[in-house]
């Protein structure tokens, strides 16, 4: 079974100011690693994934992340936000045999402040 | 229009109702799926579809289940609701690669709010 462990439930910041959302996870088998955003009263979706090849990920509205294997991390990041990056963050993993589901971490409320 | 578009978005019950929550997509997708979120516990699958002669209980199933009606329909039930079942509830969707993989991106609806007094 693997597991997804999103360090911080929120994280405030100001506006323009770096952010990084933190998320390690456990897995007996190699993964897939995503990241999904939750604007207030909407559903989820994608903000950026890794399946293999370059451990730097970069997804939409200027984020990315870094899969680290020794770490069994992948952290997510933004150099500048803006108001409109308030919203809660979920890390997910899949491991990469078929059949099996994606598992979400607790999720990270990012607020960020004029 | 959404893609995948869930019904109601809001519902307030009394213990002991039964209640349905609908879901229905337009983007073709064999696989559905129901979560349920929880604040600071993420999202836990109830139940999960592959295709329309196959159901699969995920994470949470017990108080649930669910019927495919068809390809691009996936309904909740709770037979007898408890106040512990209060949550946003999520459909989703995924597809398969043309190599047949499953990379687990998911596509969701907007979520139903569900208020078990």
């Amino acid at each position: 079974a693997q597991s997804v462990t999103q360090l911080d439930s929120q994280v405030p910041v100001f506006e323009e100011a770096p952010v990084e959302l933190r998320c390690n996870y456990s897995s007996s088998v190699s993964v897939y690693l995503f990241w999904y955003v939750q604007y207030p009263n909407q559903g989820l979706q994608l903000l950026l994934k890794y399946l293999s090849g370059s451990t730097l990920v970069k997804g939409i509205n200027g984020f990315e992340a870094e899969f680290n294997k020794s770490q069994t991390s992948f952290h997510l990041r933004k150099p500048s936000v803006h108001i409109s990056d308030t919203a809660e963050y979920f890390c997910a993993v899949r491991p990469n045999n078929a059949g099996n589901m994606l598992t979400f971490g607790g999720g990270t409320r990012l607020m960020v402040k004029p | 229009d959404a893609d995948v578009t869930q019904t109601p978005r809001n519902r307030i019950t009394k213990t002991g109702k039964r209640i349905m929550l609908e879901c229905s997509q337009t983007k073709g997708h064999d696989r559905m799926y129901w979560y349920r979120q929880d604040p600071g516990l993420g999202l836990r699958l109830i139940y999960y579809s592959f295709d329309v002669k196959d159901i699969n209980k995920g994470e949470i199933s017990d108080g649930y289940s669910v019927s495919r009606q068809a390809q691009a329909k996936f309904s909740l039930s709770l037979e007898s609701a408890i106040p512990n079942q209060t949550a946003l509830y999520f459909c989703a969707t995924s597809d398969l690669l043309r190599t047949g993989a499953d990379t687990g991106e998911l596509f969701f609806g907007e979520g139903s709010r569900l208020t078990v007094l």
